[in-house]
């Protein structure tokens, strides 16, 4: 069945390092990748989205390229802030749109 | 309304009592799912509902959990008999319909103790 790995955490950063998230993916057909982010005490928001292969969605200074080759969705940000601190899931939306797969969520804490 | 609301946003339980939790989707979102997420743990699907359709209810964990969604907007999912095992966060999502391109929005969660 469909299914989502995502690199464990937690991971911890200084302020303005390269973050990169590991993703990848199991799926039929040609499913729709997400990334949410989930900041302490708040629930999960949407970070960003691709829905086919090659695409890459952004926000907020986060990257994530769909790569149908190698099965994966890993979150980059250049630089990142202490405000980034959150626990971040990846996603996988099924073909028919009925069920959503999430990893088991990565928790990135940010050091000034 | 604006977003997905959920009610309580925190309750503690005695072993053995029955607890409803209430979500509020976003008007005219069609879907709506309940999610587990467990101390430390990823999300666990518990049941879903789209428009009219017979709910998926592949991921409630045995028969003392159930959910109902009344006039395709409020949905209450009711854990009877508690046990220590069902202390989570519970959180509710809607999406605008079915389809692959859509994303959740989800609730703050409900956190539920049972002591």
């Amino acid at each position: 069945g469909d299914s989502v790995t995502q690199m464990e955490g937690p991971v911890t950063l200084s302020e303005e390092a390269f973050l990169t998230i590991n993703c990848t993916y199991t799926a039929t057909g040609y499913p729709s990748l997400f990334w949410y982010v989930q900041y302490p005490g708040e629930g999960l928001q949407l970070l960003l989205k691709a829905t086919k292969a090659d695409d890459k969605g952004s926000n907020k200074g986060f990257e994530a390229t769909y790569r149908k080759e190698t099965t994966s969705f890993h979150l980059e940000k250049g630089s990142v802030q202490v405000s980034d601190s959150a626990v971040y899931f990846c996603a996988l939306s099924d073909v028919a749109g009925n069920q959503f797969y999430f990893g088991t969520g990565t928790s990135l804490t940010v050091i000034p | 309304g604006a977003g997905v609301s959920q009610s309580p946003s925190n309750k503690v339980t005695e072993k053995g009592k029955d607890v409803e939790l209430r979500c509020d989707p976003i008007s005219g979102h069609t879907a709506l799912y309940w999610y587990r997420q467990s101390l430390g743990q990823g999300l666990e699907f518990l049941i879903y509902f789209q428009g009219n359709s017979a709910p998926d209810k592949s991921g409630l964990p045995s028969d003392r959990f159930s959910a109902e969604r009344t006039g395709g907007s409020v949905s209450t999912l009711t854990i009877q008999r508690t046990q220590q095992e069902d202390s989570a966060v519970y959180l509710c999502a809607s999406r605008r319909g079915g389809g692959a391109n859509y994303g959740y929005t989800f609730g703050s969660g409900t956190r539920l103790t049972v002591v």
